[in-house]
Parts: C-alpha cells; structure tokens; sequence
C-alpha cells in the first residue's frame, strides 16, 4: 500500500515568516496535487506537478516534486493570515494509478 | 457556476436508521468518489464510479452503499449506521475516470455526520 507522510501536522507561526510543508513516500508516483481546504469547505486543488524535478510558483507559495518523484514540498514565503488552512497532498500512485492523500498539515498563521 | 452539491450538510442521528447522503455535480464529469476525513487520517475513499452504473470500493467501503444511475448524481447510503461512521464526508468529482489521472477533484463542502 502506497502511503504519503506529512509533516509537519500542524504549524504556528507569525505573519511574515516562511515555511516548508513536506510531503514523503517510499513510493513512486506518476503525478502530485496539492490542495488547501478551508473550514466548512471541501479541498481545493492549488497545483499538480507531474515532472521529477518540476517546481511550480502560485504567488508566494512554491511546489517542488522530487527528482525520483516520491517526495515533494511547499514552500510559502512571508506567510499571510489568509494562508491559514488545512494542506493536503495527494499522489497519484505509480503502480496503482489511483490517487492517495496525506493526512494533512494544520496552518496557522497569527497576525 | 460549476459545482458539487452534497446534502445534507449537518446531520444527527442514531444508530441503525438508515440515511443518504446527496451528491450532485453540473460539470458532466465521468469519474465521482466518496471521501471521509478524520482527524489524523486524511482523506480516505470509500467508493468511487467511473461512469454511469460502474461503481467499485475504495479503501474503506464497509457499511457504505452507493449507485450510480446518472450521471451528475452519486449517492452515499448508510443501510444501518454505527458510531464509527461518525465522520465528515465529501463527495468529489473529476473530468477523467481512468487510473493515473492527474485531473483535479472538484469537491462539495461537506456533510459532518454524528451517529449516536
């Protein structure tokens, strides 16, 4: 079974600072979501990356899949309090084709 | 405006008395799945159709039920349900239905269950 970590699983942080959500499997995958949800709402899809190496730019948030794609991260610079959010990724799996999510990472962002 | 539509989206009820849950989508998309998070747990799917009458289990589709007779409407039922199916749920669509899609799911926003 194909399985994605998280971490961290939650995140305090001030207004301003930057931060990196990271997103790891011992597996292969064929491609990469991220999603961000929102109290009372259903995900949203932010990005998908789908090349080794690929990094993605939305703003002030950056996405990067691993080279050997079976990792990748989030990287948000001067984190706003409208970033706070629940941070999911999901993989598609690379021997299954079905897509698998991460149990999350819970952010805060104070002003 | 594009969108998945659950019903309800609050529910109390008791062990053992049967409910459904609604899903409806307007982008005429093949591909539609049931999703319950958890806390801890993610996102995990309990059942999911590729097209029109084609349904087939996910992860955890013990105590779940769902039919697929057209296709923008994709409803989740609880025959006889239980505490541990407590839960919130969100039913999603995609445009593609085969495996090693990378199409986005579009979900609904929500329906959190408390079974007493």
């Amino acid at each position: 079974t194909q399985l994605l970590e998280q971490s961290p699983q939650f995140l305090s942080i001030q207004e301003g600072e930057n931060l990196t959500v990271y997103c790891n499997s011992s597996s292969v995958f064929s491609s990469l979501q991220w999603y961000r949800q929102e109290p009372g709402e259903g995900p949203v899809l932010l990005v998908t990356v789908v090349t080794g190496g690929e990094v993605k730019k939305l703003k002030r948030l950056t996405f990067q899949f691993g080279d050997a794609r079976k990792d990748s991260s989030l990287h948000i610079t001067a984190a706003q309090p409208g970033d706070t959010g629940l941070y999911l990724c999901a993989g598609v799996g690379g021997n299954t084709g079905k897509l698998i999510f991460g149990q999350g990472t819970t952010l805060q962002v104070k002003p | 405006e594009a969108q998945v539509t659950q019903n309800p989206r609050y529910l109390i009820t008791v062990t053992g008395k049967k409910l459904t849950v609604t899903c409806s989508q307007n982008m005429n998309h093949e591909y539609m799945s049931w999703y319950r998070q958890d806390p801890g747990l993610g996102l995990r799917q309990i059942y999911y159709s590729m097209n029109v009458e084609v349904t087939d289990k996910g992860d955890v589709p013990e105590g779940y039920k769902v039919s697929r007779k057209e296709k923008r409407n994709f409803p989740l039922i609880l025959e006889s349900p239980s505490p541990n199916q407590t839960s919130l749920y969100f039913c999603a669509s995609s445009p593609d239905s085969g495996p090693y899609s990378n199409q986005p799911q579009h979900f609904g926003d929500g329906t959190r269950l408390s079974i007493l």
